[in-house]
């Protein structure tokens, strides 16, 4: 079945420097990906979504890149600060269906 | 607005008893969902409705029943309670599967069955 990979689990970095978390999806008609966070005993709340007829989307700090023929997609965040210390969530999603596909999650830590 | 709302936000079941979570959501959204989430698992998919009347299974529904008579409810059975069900349950819903746009998430539910 649908399947996303999501790596690297946990991901500790110095405050100012930046952070990739990457993601594999095994659905090639997959075709919306958006990335999740939440902080500790929290909801997850969109942060980023980037759409298969587009290569990369930034928003200030935060950027997702897609390979589609690579079937991957990544966050990258820039100059980390403390507050974007929480897990991160990629997820897949195929065309005319209504499942979200939940890669396993990474767990950010930014040491200040 | 208030988004979507889950009822309760904690609770302890022992073994065998039965309980319903709340999930209720005021944006006329076709698509509502339950996750649970365990450490290291990420979001499971449990049951999802793609409209009123209308449910599916997803990855992991073994124990739980869910129904969907309006738009704005999705609730969420457990029958028996079992400690492998002991998690964090989330309510997700989001606005239809024509147009991909974001999941809205409940603020979960932290059950543990003893």
């Amino acid at each position: 079945g649908e399947n996303v990979e999501q790596h690297p689990s946990t991901l500790s970095v110095q405050e100012g420097d930046s952070a990739v978390i990457k993601c594999t999806y095994s659905d090639s008609a997959s075709n919306y990906f958006p990335w999740y966070k939440q902080e500790l005993g929290k909801r997850p709340q969109l942060i980023i979504d980037i759409r298969s007829n587009v290569g990369e989307k930034k928003d200030q700090r935060i950027a997702v890149t897609l390979n589609k023929t690579a079937k991957h997609f990544s966050l990258h965040i820039t100059e980390t600060q403390p507050e974007d210390s929480a897990v991160y969530f990629c997820a897949a999603r195929g065309p005319g269906t209504y499942k979200y596909i939940f890669g396993t999650g990474t767990r950010l830590k930014v040491l200040a | 607005n208030a988004g979507v709302t889950q009822t309760p936000k904690f609770q302890v079941l022992k073994t065998g008893q039965s309980m319903t979570l709340q999930c209720a959501q005021d944006m006329n959204h076709e698509y509502m969902s339950w996750y649970r989430q365990d450490p290291g698992m990420g979001l499971r998919l449990i049951h999802y409705s793609v409209g009123a009347g209308i449910t599916d299974q997803g990855e992991v529904p073994n124990g739980y029943n869910v129904s969907r008579s309006t738009t704005e409810d999705f609730p969420l059975r457990l029958l028996s309670a079992a400690p492998s069900q002991t998690s964090v349950y989330f309510c997700a819903s989001s606005r239809d599967r024509v147009r991909n746009t974001e999941a809205f998430f409940g603020q979960g539910t932290r059950l543990t069955v003893v």
